[in-house]
């Protein structure tokens, strides 16, 4: 089974602390995405990376970035963590782009307050 | 953009009965591609069915079926015989390309025993 998983499931910040939310996958997957989820809302991309070192904002990328140095392992960083920020975050996983229509697999989630 | 509408936030049914989601879209593509994912509350968010555009028979998965209507645009799920474990928030989506999947608001579905 593909596992994607995030390193923390429940985390309280203070505001202007940075903050990082890692995710790995063993799938050998090209493709990783950061999602937040907020109620109402759905999920909404943050960003996403196709291959090591690639990456290309989604539709709410301000305040955030994102590093991919190791195919397996995705991070999304909040530079200087906000109160708006306080969300659940979501990362996932698929293959190649070029191939649309593959399974997208997620994470457990993180749960982030921002205080 | 794509847009994608869940128009009912909550819904619940009684155990063993069958239950219907709806799920509309809005997109000027041919070709694309239609999921129904569930977000039980352990909260790790799994595939429930996918459907191809350019099939224009419906997904079937066990208990789930979905009815496409690609002129109306509308994408609903059917779940039969409902079981406690399938209450979850259930999120319909829209791919064209992988870095442009929408998501929908989602749909909170509780079964009653």
């Amino acid at each position: 089974d593909v596992k994607v998983t995030q390193s923390s499931r429940y985390l309280v910040k203070r505001t202007g602390e940075k903050v990082f939310l890692e995710c790995v996958q063993d799938m050998d997957h090209e493709n990783m995405f950061w999602y937040r989820q907020d109620p109402g809302l759905g999920l909404r991309l943050i960003y996403f990376s196709y291959d090591v070192k690639m990456k290309e904002k989604g539709d709410i990328p301000e305040g955030y970035s994102v590093s991919r140095e190791k195919k397996e392992r995705f991070s999304l960083i909040l530079e200087s963590a906000s109160t708006n920020q306080t969300s659940m975050y979501l990362c996932a996983s698929s293959l190649f782009q070029g191939n649309a229509g593959n399974t997208i697999y997620f994470g457990e989630g993180s749960w982030l307050t921002v205080v | 953009a794509q847009t994608v509408t869940q128009s009912q936030p909550e819904m619940s049914v009684q155990e063993a009965e069958t239950v219907t989601l709806s799920c509309t879209y809005d997109t000027s593509e041919n070709n694309y591609y239609l999921f129904w994912y569930k977000q039980p509350p352990s909260r790790q968010m799994i595939l429930v069915i996918r459907q191809e555009a350019y099939k224009q028979q419906n997904a079937t998965e066990n208990r789930f079926s979905v009815n496409f209507q690609k002129a109306a645009k509308s994408f609903s799920l059917k779940i039969s015989d409902s079981q406690l474990g399938d209450t979850a928030m259930y999120f319909c989506a829209f791919m064209k390309h992988a870095s442009d999947m929408r998501f929908g608001a989602g749909t909170r579905l509780t079964v009653k025993p």
